[in-house]
């Protein structure tokens, strides 16, 4: 079946732009996380969905980023006034919530500021 | 803070041979260990994971070994094959399946398998 998608695959914006990440999870899963990876860094956690409840947005580096996720479904990942510091990849990953727990990543953004 | 780490920015490994990657973790309350493989211009892909009731899991190619009293993991690949080149990435989780169930990742071993 179609995996994690994500669009764009790249952007290239200048400083102080906002841009809109989106991902599309796989078909089913109540699980969804954004993550990211710096230049020559792991990936470090974002934020979580899972079904209803109340996202963990614990790993949000600043209030100039947020999310959404609508419908139990698409997510979109939003940063506002977009620093040099922000250029990363940026990937969701998805997980059935129920019985496994194993995520699933997209290919990812790749966000190159200026 | 870096509670997942893996001091090896890369291995290289003959065609055939074990490839072992190891990663440290500081963090007790970790009870959910898992190895991801990344292409490049690709997503991570989960490879194997282990519970930490467990010291052992093993499938096909793949062994995790998990040493709770050294805070310490390894994958293990034998044998080694070319298509095996990729980056590893060892992730934590404090809360898999539960509310959070964010993973922590570490910095990640590039991995070369020559012919």
């Amino acid at each position: 079946g179609a995996g994690v998608s994500q669009s764009p695959s790249n952007k290239v914006t200048e400083k102080g732009k906002d841009v809109e990440l989106r991902c599309d999870p796989i078909s089913g899963h109540t699980a969804l996380y954004w993550y990211r990876q710096s230049l020559g860094q792991g990936l470090e956690f974002l934020i979580y969905f899972q079904g209803n409840s109340a996202p963990d947005k614990s790993g949000l580096p600043s209030d100039r980023f947020s999310a959404e996720r609508t419908g139990g479904s698409v997510s979109t990942l939003t940063i506002q006034r977009t620093q040099q510091e922000d250029s990363a990849v940026y990937l969701c990953a998805s997980s059935p919530g129920t019985g496994s727990w194993t995520q699933y990543f997209g290919p990812g953004t790749r966000l190159l500021v200026l | 803070d870096q509670q997942v780490k893996q001091n090896s920015p890369s291995l290289s490994v003959q065609e055939g041979r074990i490839s072992i990657l190891n990663c440290d973790y500081t963090n007790s309350m970790f009870d959910y260990f898992l190895w991801y493989k990344k292409y490049p211009a690709e997503g991570p892909t989960f490879l194997i994971s282990i519970s930490s009731i467990k010291d052992k899991n093993e499938d096909g190619r793949f062994t995790v070994f998990l040493n709770k009293s050294a805070k310490h993991l390894s994958l293990h690949i034998v044998p080694s094959q070319p298509g095996d080149s990729a980056v590893y990435f060892c992730a934590a989780s404090a809360d898999y399946g539960g509310a959070t169930n964010k993973l922590i990742f570490g910095t990640g071993t590039l991995l070369a398998v020559q012919p």
